[in-house]
């Protein structure tokens, strides 16, 4: 029972250097979504996909791109990464969006240098 | 956007003492949730509240939807080590695609 699974779980890049982190879940979730967890900040939403086809601009998305090609996969890109993209990046899916439970992977913690 | 103030941000307790903390927010939450997470993990879902004023417990857990809807406690009883990590609170608003989540509170317990 694999739930929700991230890729990588640790990176250090260059500034300027792009990269994809990879978000799957086996359950079936129609709602994905990107979260990034800095210090005393909680977590703040980036992107979030409502279904296969469909994404949309969360709280902080300007840096990132995402796609939803297949209900499983939700790949956050970094363009050109910058040292304020520091941060532990968390992937969570859930079956609607409308309060039902949300499940986490256990996070990605990426440094910019 | 939204704002959700979580308190305190940290808690330093004596094992067996008893837990509150708090969010509140600038406006109307329709759904409140309450999760934990332990280092190195994702947030784990404690306790899920989708009524104004509704009460409900997860073990040791209790929690609360405030009756203006825009606030929500947490409270641990007879705390142990375990309950050790970072609490976080979110809510959902009327649109439903977005969770707001709170800054946390770190607690630690003194055995």
């Amino acid at each position: 029972n694999a739930g929700v699974t991230q890729t990588p779980k640790f990176q250090v890049l260059k500034t300027g250097q792009s990269m994809t982190l990879q978000c799957a879940q086996d359950m079936n979730h129609e709602y994905m979504s990107w979260y990034r967890q800095d210090p005393g900040m909680g977590l703040r939403l980036i992107h979030y996909s409502v279904g296969a086809g469909i994404t949309d601009q969360g709280e902080v998305p300007n840096g990132y791109n995402v796609s939803r090609s297949t209900t499983e996969d939700f790949p956050l890109r970094l363009l050109s990464a910058a040292p304020s993209q520091t941060s532990v990046y968390f992937c969570a899916s859930s079956y609607g969006y409308s309060g039902n439970t949300i499940y986490f992977g256990e996070g990605s913690w990426l440094t910019v240098v | 956007g939204q704002q959700l103030n979580q308190s305190p941000q940290s808690m330093f307790i004596q094992e067996g003492e008893d837990v509150s903390m708090n969010c509140t927010s600038s406006s109307i939450f329709n759904t409140w949730l309450w999760y934990k997470q332990e280092p190195g993990e994702g947030p784990v879902l404690l306790i899920a509240l989708y009524k104004a004023g509704e009460l409900t417990s997860n073990g040791r857990l209790t929690a609360q939807f405030g009756i203006t809807r825009k606030d929500s406690f947490l409270n641990i009883s007879a705390s142990i080590p375990s309950d050790v990590g970072i609490y976080f609170c979110a809510g959902r608003d009327n649109a439903g695609n977005m969770l707001t989540f709170g800054g946390g509170t770190r607690l630690m317990v003194k055995p």
